[in-house]
């Protein structure tokens, strides 16, 4: 089955560096990836979307890349601000073209001012 | 922005006890599901929804759950006779198509607790 894993560890870094998250999967080939923002009792908020065809995304301090060979993405904020501050999930779509997506666990991301 | 709405936002239930927790998804999107997430795990995929029938459902989403849309707004999920091992974060989501390039837009939750 579908394994997804992100880099369990929190993630603590300095306000103005730049934050980078790992999702790496096994045993599939999606066609799409996306990320997640989730802040601590609420649900995950959308950020972006990369399809298989695309190496790269960008939406403004957020950048996101795809490689099928490796079967990994990468998901980069930079200039990170405390307000970053939040759970952030890799989610990929399970092939039957019915929307369901298979999250990651997750990786918390902590910005320090 | 227009948002998914879940209420209640916190239900307390006896084991054995029915549950319906209840969304107003999105008015425009067609595609509903039922999320769920145990604390300090992952969001796991419980069951989607289209044109008035189940579309995909997972194993967690046995004869013990079921879902409905009664009117043109809501949409809700039914817990037969509550376990212990179904107390979770539930969220409802919504999208405006089911397949690649949909995004997810997923409601605050309703925190339910089995006693």
């Amino acid at each position: 089955s579908q394994k997804i894993e992100q880099n369990s560890e929190a993630l603590n870094i300095q306000e103005g560096k730049t934050a980078t998250l790992t999702c790496n999967y096994t045993n599939y080939s999606p066609a799409y990836l996306q990320w997640y923002r989730q802040d601590p009792g609420r649900g995950p908020v959308f950020l972006l979307l990369i399809r298989e065809n695309e190496k790269e995304k960008r939406k403004e301090r957020l950048k996101v890349t795809f490689d099928t060979t490796l079967k990994q993405s990468l998901f980069h904020i930079t200039a990170s601000q405390p307000a970053d501050s939040a759970t952030y999930l890799c989610a990929l779509d399970d092939g039957n073209q019915g929307g369901k997506l298979i999250f990651g666990q997750g990786t918390e991301l902590s910005v320090k001012p | 922005e227009p948002e998914v709405t879940q209420t209640p936002s916190h239900q307390v239930t006896q084991m054995g006890q029915e549950v319906i927790l209840r969304c107003v998804p999105i008015s425009n999107h067609l595609y509903f599901y039922w999320y769920r997430q145990i604390l300090g795990q992952k969001v796991e995929f419980l069951v989607s929804f289209y044109n008035n029938e189940i579309s995909e459902k997972s194993e967690i989403f046995d004869d013990q759950f079921s879902v409905e849309r009664p009117d043109g707004s809501n949409f809700t999920l039914k817990i037969r006779s509550t376990k212990l091992e179904d107390s979770a974060m539930y969220f409802c989501a919504s999208s405006v198509g089911g397949g690649e390039n949909e995004k997810l837009f997923f409601g605050s939750g309703t925190q339910l607790s089995v006693l």
